[in-house]
């Protein structure tokens, strides 16, 4: 059973970047795709991106194109989403979550069953 | 984008009471929805999807029905444990998108 472990909370000066890291234990990435979603204090879930770590392509809200990047190292099964150019409104927990890719019909399915636990990260001065 | 509208903002109910909450899509989706349970400190939790399927390990007490543009999740006998935020999403296009989410009080 694949479980997703995000990396420890943050605090971020403004103008700073912010890297999140979401392994996979217990299995591999050939079959997943990797989603981005934040919960601002208060606020609702919203999506920030998707990766698919066995063709490393991405799609990325329109808000947060030019100052996000999602990656991921298949040896250690790691994902990683780098925020920057961070502000107070940046400021939220970021989860990770996988949803099924099958590559041989380049098929995805992006609703999510498999979420890590969720990564504070604080923008302040 | 599709905007994911969902009503209530909030309700309160009791233990044994049927609650259903509506999701409303701002263009066709076909049964590409899905619906989750998200409660303060956790990560959210797939109750629904492809609109009416239930993911493996949740209750039969809830259950979600519509395609294209409505669609309803529906709690049949209110538990103390079903607190939380339900939030649907659709999964028809990129951008993903979130409703804001509607907030369950247990009474």
């Amino acid at each position: 059973q694949v479980q997703l472990v995000q990396s420890g909370a943050e605090v971020k000066k403004p103008g700073s970047s912010v890297k999140v890291s979401c392994k996979a234990s217990g299995g591999t990435f050939s079959s997943y795709t990797v989603t981005w979603v934040r919960q601002a204090p208060g606020q609702g879930l919203e999506w920030m991106g998707r990766f698919i770590p066995v063709l490393n392509v991405s799609k990325y809200a329109q808000k947060f194109q030019g100052r996000v990047t999602t990656t991921a190292d298949r040896s250690t099964t790691t994902a990683y989403l780098e925020l920057r150019s961070l502000t107070s409104e940046d400021t939220g927990v970021y989860f990770c979550a996988g949803s099924a890719y099958d590559m041989s019909s380049d098929s995805e399915v992006n609703w999510f069953d498999l979420w890590g636990q969720g990564t504070l990260v604080t923008v302040s001065s | 984008d599709i905007q994911m509208t969902q009503s209530p903002s909030s309700v309160s109910a009791s233990v044994g009471d049927r609650v259903t909450f509506t999701c409303r899509a701002s263009q066709h989706i076909s049964r590409w929805l899905a619906w989750y349970q998200h409660k303060s400190g956790e990560a959210p939790k797939l109750l629904i999807y492809a609109a009416s399927s239930l993911q493996s390990g949740v209750p039969s007490r809830f259950s979600g029905s519509g395609s294209g543009t409505d669609f309803i999740l529906t709690i049949s006998s209110l538990q103390p444990e079903d607190f939380g935020t339900y939030y649907c999403q659709q999964a028809n296009s990129f951008p993903i998108t979130f409703g804001q989410g509607t907030r369950l009080e247990i009474k």
